[in-house]
């Protein structure tokens, strides 16, 4: 149990275009989403917390919006990176929440922008 | 031995050796943590997770030990196997009621047979 996804595992663009990252828990209702993002060798970082049917809560330094989130319901956010750059390459990863400690997480989209 | 890297410390050990990796975490009102493994290009893995009422926690191969005093943490893996190679992070929660976790820096384990 408690399994998330992602899609896509991976993807390329061309800098200036958006991309959309899903997020999906896929036998339980998650009450809170997160999105971390993680550059190689180095830990996860937050970049925000959603709850279904409300804003995004966003960390310190972080941009809304270029980073737009979407929590549709309790089983989906997704993650749109506007006017992808090369610097925004990295590693995405979601979590979903069940209790307000356990985090499940998802295998990660990897995106490179070229 | 261990060292430190640029920003991953890495711990290298034999097949059927124990390991031991540390963390150091901030937050003296943490009240609960988690310990997670990664590998290379997934998702971080629940490993075992302790509360801060508890000193120590058993799972299978793997021990955690909790030392507030000192704000440490502890993870002890037995008999350490190849694919126990990977990165480990602690994870603390620092506001009891919500789910928001702090992640450490991490160590790699590389375990050679």
């Amino acid at each position: 149990g408690a399994v998330v996804s992602q899609h896509p595992s991976w993807v390329i663009c061309k800098s200036g275009t958006s991309v959309k990252i899903e997020c999906r828990s896929l036998d339980f209702q998650a009450t809170t989403m997160f999105w971390y993002r993680q550059f190689p060798k180095q830990s996860l970082m937050l970049m925000a917390t959603s709850n279904e049917g409300s804003k995004a809560t966003y960390e310190q330094g972080v941009e809304k919006d270029k980073f737009l989130i979407n929590h549709a319901s309790l089983t989906l956010s997704t993650l749109t990176v506007t006017s992808a750059h090369p610097e925004d390459s990295s590693f995405y990863i979601c979590s979903a929440s069940v209790t307000q400690e356990t985090q499940y997480f998802g295998p990660g989209t990897r995106l490179l922008v070229l | 031995g261990e060292s430190v890297g640029l920003h991953l410390p890495t711990l290298s050990v034999q097949e059927g050796d124990n390991s031991i990796i540390n963390c150091a975490y901030s937050n003296s009102a943490s009240d609960y943590f988690i310990w997670y493994k990664q590998e290379s290009g997934k998702g971080p893995q629940f490993i075992i997770d302790i509360r801060s009422n508890m000193d120590k926690r058993q799972g299978q191969r793997v021990t955690v030990l909790l030392n507030k005093t000192v704000k440490h943490l502890s993870l002890q893996i037995a008999a350490t196997q190849p694919g126990d190679s990977a990165v480990y992070f602690c994870a603390e929660n620092a506001q009891e009621g919500y789910s928001t976790l702090t992640f450490g820096k991490g160590t790699m384990l590389l375990v050679s047979p």
